[in-house]
């Protein structure tokens, strides 16, 4: 299972948006709405964002925001804030009964 | 509060094996199916494997299927992760973590470093 396609990295001012995409295939993206979004800072563990698609788990800021197209996924930040800057990862079920992740993006504040 | 811990790991040749543990509290462990997921040094999160509410059901990675067996005890709250044949390439941190929904995972434990080398 190859991993899903994500931009290496993607950078904005503050108060900017930024969106990260996360593109697969029918076998995972496009055919289940089990999407989920990861931020990740340097030496610790990642954090949810967004589940199915376009959840939200609470205690999350409503700035995140996550939508799927066919077979790319796709997570917004809006109102960027330096806490933002992180690794953030995709991960998808598939077909295979499954899962697999995004290949990561780094985002930066400018 | 959730908690998880993993232990187990460290330093091991190639060809070895070894077992993690995932020490869970704060919720009713065998409500939830459970995930280990690792990441190699400098590089990006991983599949590793998963594990029904009640052990019935596992699915792992293509490259880990044969050589690593995930297991629970509810009786004990403990995740486990039996690995063997481990090569090189096997050396990462391992997190567990809890399956929220749909394989999205909502609590990770700290991870346990894995090192294969001779």
């Amino acid at each position: 299972q190859s991993a899903l396609t994500q931009p290496a990295s993607v950078s904005g001012s503050p108060g900017q948006s930024i969106t990260i995409s996360c593109t697969g295939s029918s076998s995972d993206v496009g055919g289940y709405n089990y999407v989920s979004w990861y931020q990740q800072h340097p030496g610790k563990a990642p954090k949810l964002m967004i589940y199915e698609v376009s959840g939200r788990p609470s205690g999350v800021s409503d700035r995140f925001s996550g939508s799927k197209s066919g077979n790319t996924a796709s997570l917004t930040i809006s109102g960027l804030q330096a806490e933002d800057e992180a690794d953030y990862y995709c991960r998808s079920y598939t077909s295979s009964s499954t899962y697999v992740f995004g290949t990561g993006t780094k985002v930066t504040v400018l | 509060e959730v908690q998880l811990v993993e232990s187990g790991g460290g330093l091991v040749q190639p060809g070895g094996s070894l077992r993690l543990s995932c020490a869970a509290s704060g919720f009713t462990f065998s409500n939830y199916a459970m995930h280990w997921v690792r990441q190699a040094p400098g590089k990006g999160l991983e599949y590793v494997s998963i594990i029904s509410t009640d052990g019935g059901i596992t699915h792992y990675a293509n490259s880990m299927k044969g050589r690593f067996t995930i297991s629970r005890d509810n009786s004990k709250n403990t995740l486990y992760l039996q690995m063997g044949s481990l090569r090189a390439e096997d050396t990462a941190v391992y997190y567990c973590a809890r399956d929220l929904v749909g394989g999205a995972v909502d609590y990770w434990g700290q991870g346990t470093l894995v090192t294969v080398s001779s």
